[in-house]
């Protein structure tokens, strides 16, 4: 079964740091693009950070840049976010998702673009004092 | 970045209705939008890819329409299990976003 299981999540105060781990069973981890995408208390989807698969490439949503910080260990069949300088705006559950494209020119210029077909279920990070 | 705005916000509707939700982009993407659902509390579900192109164990009932910059999600013949939120998402350039989202409430 094709699965992924977020840990890491807690409450931490502004300015602080969390790490959050995501484990991939059930297909072969290296071969695909991962992501993270948040969801604010209430409100939509926000997608946070892709990564390629071999760690080569890293794109961030612009209100995390500088202070999230994406990885992965193929090895280990895990997906990491290292989240530092945390802000009450960084309130969600995190979700570790997998990246796939099926269909033509998903590499445009020098970017492969995806969307996201296989997600966790989420783990919760609340910014607060 | 390209922002989505995807109407109606909510909706009722009854079982066995047809709905149709809608995905305007700021910019032309092509053919690179998704569908996803949400049941509350569950994560998303990835419905529809390309925008017409139904991920596997969809069922037929749900289509995806449009280009450039306007897209539909069809539900036809709502079922109990419909009931959810659905969100669009371009995947034509960085930062990848979503539309704000549609809540299909039972009428």
């Amino acid at each position: 079964e094709v699965q992924l299981v977020e840990v890491g999540g807690g409450l931490v105060q502004p300015g602080g740091s969390l790490r959050l781990s995501c484990a991939a069973s059930g297909f072969i981890f290296s071969n695909y693009w991962m992501s993270w995408v948040r969801q604010a208390p209430g409100k939509g989807l926000e997608w946070v950070a892709n990564i390629k698969q071999d760690g080569s490439e890293k794109y961030y949503v612009d209100s995390v840049k500088g202070r999230f910080t994406i990885s992965r260990d193929n090895a280990k069949n895990s997906l990491y976010l290292q989240m530092n300088s945390l802000r009450a705006e960084d309130t969600a559950i995190y979700y570790c998702a997998r990246g796939n494209c099926n269909t033509t020119n998903c590499f445009r210029g020098k970017y492969y673009y995806h969307y996201m077909d296989v997600w966790g279920k989420g783990t919760t990070v609340t910014v607060s004092s | 970045a390209i922002r989505i705005t995807q109407s109606p916000s909510s909706l009722s509707a009854s079982t066995g209705d047809r709905v149709t939700i809608t995905c305007r982009a700021s910019q032309n993407i092509s053919s690179y939008l998704a569908w996803y659902q949400q049941q509350p509390g569950k994560a998303p579900k990835l419905l529809i890819h390309t925008t017409s192109t139904l991920q596997s164990g969809v069922p037929s009932r749900f289509s995806g329409a449009g280009s450039g910059t306007d897209f539909t999600l069809t539900i036809n013949c709502l079922q109990s299990e419909d009931f959810a939120t659905y969100y669009c998402q371009q995947f034509y350039t960085y930062p990848l976003t979503f539309g704000g989202g549609t809540s299909v409430e039972i009428k």
